[in-house]
C-alpha cells in the first residue's frame, strides 16, 4: 500500500466548475499536509497547507482534512484554464509529535480545465 | 530575492560515469532536501540536511548515491557509476525552518537537474 495515494486522473472540468482532488494517507500520526501545483516542465509550487481537521480556505482554494478518515482534499472553485496542472498531495513526517519537512508525495492528479 | 538554484540544469552522461549535482538553497535556509521525480510521478524523497548535518538518508537507493552539505549552504548529490535507471529529474528544496509549524511556509523547490544516462 502506497503511503500517500491520490485519486486517479486525469480530471477534466469545464471552466467555472468546482474541481475536487482527493488524497488518502497511511500514517495515522501525520500532522502536516500540503497541496502543491506543478505546471508541465516546472517545479512544484506550494498552494495550500493544512494542519487541523476541517476546512481551510484561501481564495478559490479550499483544503479539507479529516484525520480520523486519513483523508485530505482540495477544492478549486470557479476553475480557470490557468488551473490546468498536476496537483500533488504531500504529507510531512511526524516524529515524537513534531512535524518535519521531509515530505511524502502522492503520484499526482492531472487537472485540465477546458473553456 | 533569489530562489533555489540547481546546476547543471541538464546532464547527459554515459553509463558508468560519476555525476555531481549541485544545489544552492535560498540564503539563510537551514534545511535542504533532495528528491527524485520520475515522469508522471510525484517527487520521491532521497535525503535531507539540517545545517551541515545529514538527518536522514533513508531514501538514497543504494550506496552509489551520496550527498554532502559541508558548510551548511550548498549541497552536492553525487551518483557514482551511473546506470540507466538513474535517469530522472533530481530536485532540491530548501526551508527556513527545521520544524514545520502551522502558518509557516515549508519548502521551496529549485528548477531541477534532468539527468539522462545513456
Amino acid at each position: 500500500q502506497k503511503e500517500v495515494e491520490q485519486n486517479s486522473g486525469p480530471l477534466s472540468v469545464p471552466e467555472g466548475a468546482i474541481a475536487s482532488l482527493n488524497c488518502t494517507y497511511s500514517d495515522r500520526g501525520s500532522q502536516s499536509f500540503f497541496w502543491y501545483r506543478q505546471y508541465s516542465g516546472k517545479s512544484p509550487e506550494l498552494i495550500m497547507s493544512i494542519y487541523s481537521n476541517g476546512d481551510k480556505e484561501d481564495g478559490r482554494f479550499t483544503a479539507q482534512l479529516n484525520k480520523a478518515s486519513q483523508y485530505v482534499s482540495l477544492l478549486i472553485r470557479d476553475s480557470q484554464p490557468s488551473d490546468s496542472a498536476t496537483y500533488l498531495c504531500a504529507v510531512g513526517t511526524t516524529a515524537g509529535g513534531t512535524s518535519y519537512g521531509k515530505l511524502t508525495f502522492g503520484q499526482g492528479t492531472i487537472l485540465t480545465v477546458h473553456p | 530575492g533569489a530562489g533555489v538554484s540547481q546546476s547543471p540544469r541538464y546532464k547527459v552522461t554515459k553509463r558508468g560515469q560519476d555525476v555531481a549535482l549541485r544545489c544552492d538553497p535560498i540564503s539563510g535556509h537551514v534545511s535542504l532536501y533532495w528528491y527524485r521525480q520520475a515522469l508522471g510521478q510525484g517527487p520521491e524523497f532521497l535525503t535531507y540536511f539540517n545545517y551541515e548535518a545529514q538527518q536522514d538518508k533513508s531514501g538514497l537507493p543504494n550506496d552509489r548515491f551520496s550527498a554532502e552539505r559541508p558548510e551548511g549552504s550548498i549541497s552536492t548529490l553525487t551518483i557514482q557509476r551511473t546506470e540507466q535507471r538513474d535517469s530522472a529529474m533530481y530536485r532540491c528544496a530548501s526551508s527556513p525552518f527545521v520544524i514545520v509549524l502551522a502558518g509557516t511556509d515549508t519548502q521551496y523547490f529549485g528548477p531541477g537537474t534532468r539527468l539522462t544516462v545513456l
